[in-house]
């Protein structure tokens, strides 16, 4: 089955203690991004890849860095969470070709810092 | 700065009717715009994909309209069901020094039976 997957679905932490978020693709798509929801502010992009080692900084990433080593993963890395990073994070991938469906999204991650 | 705007107000409709969602931008030229379905604590999931030089696209029961020069996109949901019931976002992508998405903060609808 075609999906994104997103690891781990809930978390809770403590500022300032480093942690990843893991998501991984099956569809041999270029495209990942990260986006954060918060009520009433939609989502919001953090940073995205258009293909292996090539990032860009989406409109919130301060706080938050990325890699992309292989084409099927994309983490987000939290070197020192703060409990304004309190949110709910999907990741997001998509083919760059001209037949484009759109993104598929991961189920998401509810992060808490306290 | 580009802004999305979205009814932020919930729709509330009787089943059967057409429901009718609307999208509105500034500053930004947009090469595609999309609409998505969120179910509460759920990824969002691709509808349709309407191109700039695209007027409308259909599919099943559902239409877009996009109109570059208002800067608009109207979603259309016809004979709605309470199966429709879920948050619709509105999202516009283009290339401004990179391929950016940015996506409104939904309007909620409720299909009523």
């Amino acid at each position: 089955e075609a999906q994104v997957t997103q690891n781990p679905r809930y978390l809770i932490t403590v500022t300032g203690k480093k942690l990843t978020v893991t998501c991984s693709q099956n569809m041999n798509h270029e495209y990942m991004s990260w986006y954060r929801q918060d009520p009433g502010l939609g989502l919001r992009q953090i940073y995205y890849s258009m293909n292996v080692e090539v990032t860009d900084k989406g409109d919130v990433p301060e706080g938050y860095k990325v890699s992309r080593k292989e084409k099927r993963n994309f983490p987000l890395i939290l070197e020192s969470p703060s409990p304004n990073q309190t949110s709910l994070y999907f990741c997001a991938s998509s083919s760059m070709t001209e037949i484009w469906d759109g993104y598929t999204f991961g189920s998401g991650t509810r992060l808490t810092v306290v | 700065s580009q802004k999305i705007e979205q009814n932020s107000e919930a729709l509330n409709i009787q089943e059967g009717k057409t429901a009718t969602l609307t999208c509105n931008y500034t500053n930004y030229s947009p090469a595609y715009l999309q609409w998505y379905r969120q179910d509460p604590g759920r990824g969002p999931v691709f509808l349709l994909l309407i191109r700039e030089n695209e007027k409308e696209k259909r599919k099943e029961r559902l239409k877009v309209t996009f109109d570059t020069t208002l800067k608009q996109s109207l979603f259309h949901i016809t004979a709605s069901q309470p199966a429709d019931s879920a948050t619709y976002l509105c999202a516009l992508d283009g290339y401004t020094g990179g391929f950016k998405t940015i996506f409104g903060a939904g309007t909620r609808l409720f299909v009523k039976a």
